[in-house]
């Protein structure tokens, strides 16, 4: 089991949707982020969460850290939206060591 | 625009060959990481350096090797490549160790033939 489950896999969605990406974990964690990865390959961070909600612009991203889990929610989904988003974890460790923890990845589509 | 760059941005080479791909961290940043990102695999990470000093290793293989010099660019050595190393090697950066924003450089696509 990967320490990291994103869901859905595949979203297709219409434009002006409302659209939510869900992130479980298994480990303890100092952060999360979320990244955004379009098909050029990119990578580019969105948010980096240890505790509560952060917003910018038309996303906003929650955490919950007693249940493990985060979400990413798109308001007004455009298609300029469609890329993969990808969740990563900081586990707890010791020694400094800050390489992140990915989930597989949420592949979103937003027709027009 | 992060400010880390990497180079070269494509290689393709033979089985057997060894490269080297390069980074330059943000200004600033003491903090580099190595992440490979393919097919089977997803994203990993593989290496990080802070302040010319390795930091934490994750899954990097034997074959491959990596360093950060005084200047702080950074440099992933990758030797006796076979097929499946081909993917693409992302760096990122970031003001130093702990819970900071990783910055993501737009990666170097690999691949051997």
């Amino acid at each position: 089991k990967n320490e990291v489950e994103q869901s859905p896999q595949n979203l297709t969605a219409q434009e002006g949707e409302f659209i939510t990406i869900n992130c479980s974990y298994s480990v303890g964690i100092s952060a999360l982020h979320w990244l955004q990865q379009h098909p050029g390959g990119g990578i580019v961070s969105l948010f980096m969460l240890s505790s509560g909600k952060k917003k910018h612009g038309r996303l906003i991203a929650t955490i919950n850290i007693q249940e493990k889990h985060s979400s990413l929610h798109i308001t007004a989904s455009h298609p300029r939206d469609s890329a993969v988003y990808i969740c990563a974890v900081r586990p707890l460790s010791g020694g400094g060591a800050d390489g992140l923890t990915f989930g597989k990845g949420t592949h979103l589509i937003i027709q027009p | 625009d992060s400010g880390v760059t990497q180079t070269p941005k494509h290689l393709i080479t033979a089985t057997g060959q060894r490269v080297t791909l390069r980074c330059s961290p943000r200004s600033g940043d003491l903090s580099v990481y190595w992440y490979q990102q393919s097919l089977d695999q997803g994203l990993q990470f593989l290496i990080q350096y802070y302040n010319g000093e390795e930091r934490a290793k994750g899954n990097i293989l034997e074959r491959f090797s990596a360093q950060q010099f005084p200047d702080l660019h950074s440099e992933l050595n990758l030797s006796s490549l076979e097929l499946g190393d081909s993917a693409l090697y992302f760096c990122a950066s970031s003001p130093g160790q702990g819970v900071y924003e990783q910055y993501f450089g737009p990666g170097t696509r690999l691949t051997v033939t």
